[in-house]
């Protein structure tokens, strides 16, 4: 079964910059289908965070960045902030399961 | 205010059925597509299909197909999953999300989330 794959967890420090990949397939990212990211605080519902690979909705810091390539997409936070300690997950579209994946998420620690 | 207000927990035998009800606000429901998403305890987000609130069109995931129904009411506007010959493996938290069509057909907003609990 085609999956997105993200790495667990990635921690930095306040104020430094952290990426995080999003790893695809032929059917989903490589197939020119956007990525979307969420953020998930502990105990409440996905938030989106990131729409068609780089785009910010409204009232999302700048601080926050998508970028996709390939059969690949990350996600990069610079001027990491204590709330933003949280789990991310990627999205696609799958034209071999003819349906939406999520990535496993990736939990970020803010040291 | 633009939100979508979910029902509450439930708990349910196996073998039993559950409905879960997903209200929208703020917006006109029939003019969006809704999903419906579930997240198992400690596993990832699980797509599950999607009705189109206006001519009520669904998709289902490959993973539920004959156990799942989506419907739709529109003077209320409610989205409604319906999931059948619930196994223990079926606990988890159930999320309806709005399909956002002007944001490359990403959730954009999503309901608080409903617990069910299937335990004998």
């Amino acid at each position: 079964q085609s999956v997105l794959t993200q790495p667990p967890s990635v921690s930095g420090a306040p104020g430094q910059r952290v990426t995080m990949s999003c790893t695809g397939s032929s059917s989903n990212i490589g197939a020119n289908y956007d990525v979307h990211w969420y953020q998930q605080l502990p105990g409440t519902a996905p938030k989106l965070l990131i729409y068609g690979n780089s785009n910010r909705p409204s009232g999302v810091p700048d601080r926050f960045s998508g970028s996709k390539s390939g059969t690949s997409a990350s996600l990069a936070i610079t001027g990491l902030q204590a709330e933003d300690e949280a789990d991310y997950y990627c999205q696609s579209y799958d034209n071999s399961l003819s349906g939406w994946v999520f990535g496993g998420g990736t939990k970020l620690t803010v040291l | 205010q633009v939100q979508l207000v979910q029902s509450g927990a439930e708990v349910k035998k196996p073998g039993a059925s559950v409905k879960v009800s997903c209200e929208a606000s703020g917006y006109t429901f029939s003019t969006y597509t809704f999903h419906w998403v579930r997240q198992a305890p400690g596993q990832r987000l699980e797509w599950m299909g999607w009705i189109n609130a206006g001519n009520g069109d669904t998709k289902y995931s490959q993973n539920f197909q004959g156990r799942v129904t989506i419907t739709r009411e529109t003077s209320a506007s409610t989205a409604y999953l319906e999931l059948s010959r619930l196994r223990s493996e079926d606990t988890a938290v159930y999320y309806c999300a709005r399909d956002g069509s002007t944001a490359g057909h990403a959730f954009d907003i999503w309901g608080q989330g409903t617990v069910v609990t299937v335990s004998s």
